[in-house]
């Protein structure tokens, strides 16, 4: 199994430019959750999905969405990327809600 | 807010001691669990504890929990360089909704030192 996959690894944005970030993963499982990592904040939820065509909204959700057509697949976009979406977002998935299996991140740069 | 605070933020040991990392929190949980992130990668999940549990082991770890104290340990014993990694602790709960929220603290940074 290739667990939670994530692309790209590495983005450098315009302000005002949009992008899909994408996150899939092979184990099956119903949650997934979008979070961002700051330098000293640690990690924040952004959305997160309990099943395909259920997603609800996190800590930090403003000027990001999210769709969840399939079980497999939860990609996050940024409508109008702006320098304070500069983070490090990673994807995770669980079967259970409670242990959470996290991607290798993407590295986002907003210019 | 339920977000755990580690104590230290960065802690430096040599190898084969032991290394101990401290987390508290604010309001009630269901559980509390530990994850690693080395440089550069994404977490990894190391150990759940539930709300009515007080200690628990795997491996080289062990974390206790006190609820009446709002506090968890990380007990990392014999560490090895392999260890150098920053430990999150992230508490859990179950809204009224059934929906489970999880949310993470800031970290402790630990370096092990050949």
């Amino acid at each position: 199994n290739a667990g939670v996959t994530q692309t790209p690894k590495f983005q450098v944005l315009k302000t005002g430019q949009s992008m899909t970030l994408q996150c899939a993963q092979d184990m099956n499982h119903e949650y997934m959750s979008w979070y961002r990592q700051d330098p000293g904040m640690g990690l924040r939820l952004i959305h997160y999905s309990v099943g395909a065509g259920i997603t609800d909204q996190g800590e930090v959700p403003n000027g990001y969405n999210v769709s969840r057509s399939t079980t497999e697949d939860f990609p996050l976009r940024l409508l109008s990327a702006a320098p304070s979406q500069t983070s490090v977002y990673f994807c995770a998935s669980s079967s259970t809600q409670e242990t959470q299996y996290f991607g290798p991140g993407t590295r986002l740069l907003v210019l | 807010s339920q977000q755990g605070e580690e104590d230290p933020q960065a802690l430096s040991i040599q190898e084969g001691e032991n290394a101990t990392m401290n987390c508290s929190y604010k309001t009630s949980i269901n559980n509390l669990q530990w994850y690693r992130q080395n440089s550069g990668r994404g977490l990894v999940h190391l150990i759940l504890i539930r709300s009515n549990e007080r200690e628990k082991h795997s491996g080289r770890l062990r974390v206790t929990l006190d609820t009446s104290k709002k506090s968890s340990s990380l007990l990392i014993t014999a560490s090895r360089a392999a260890d150098t990694a920053s430990y999150f602790c992230a508490t859990g709960y179950y809204s009224g909704a059934g929906s489970y929220q999880l949310t993470f603290g800031k970290g402790t940074k630990l370096s092990v030192i050949p």
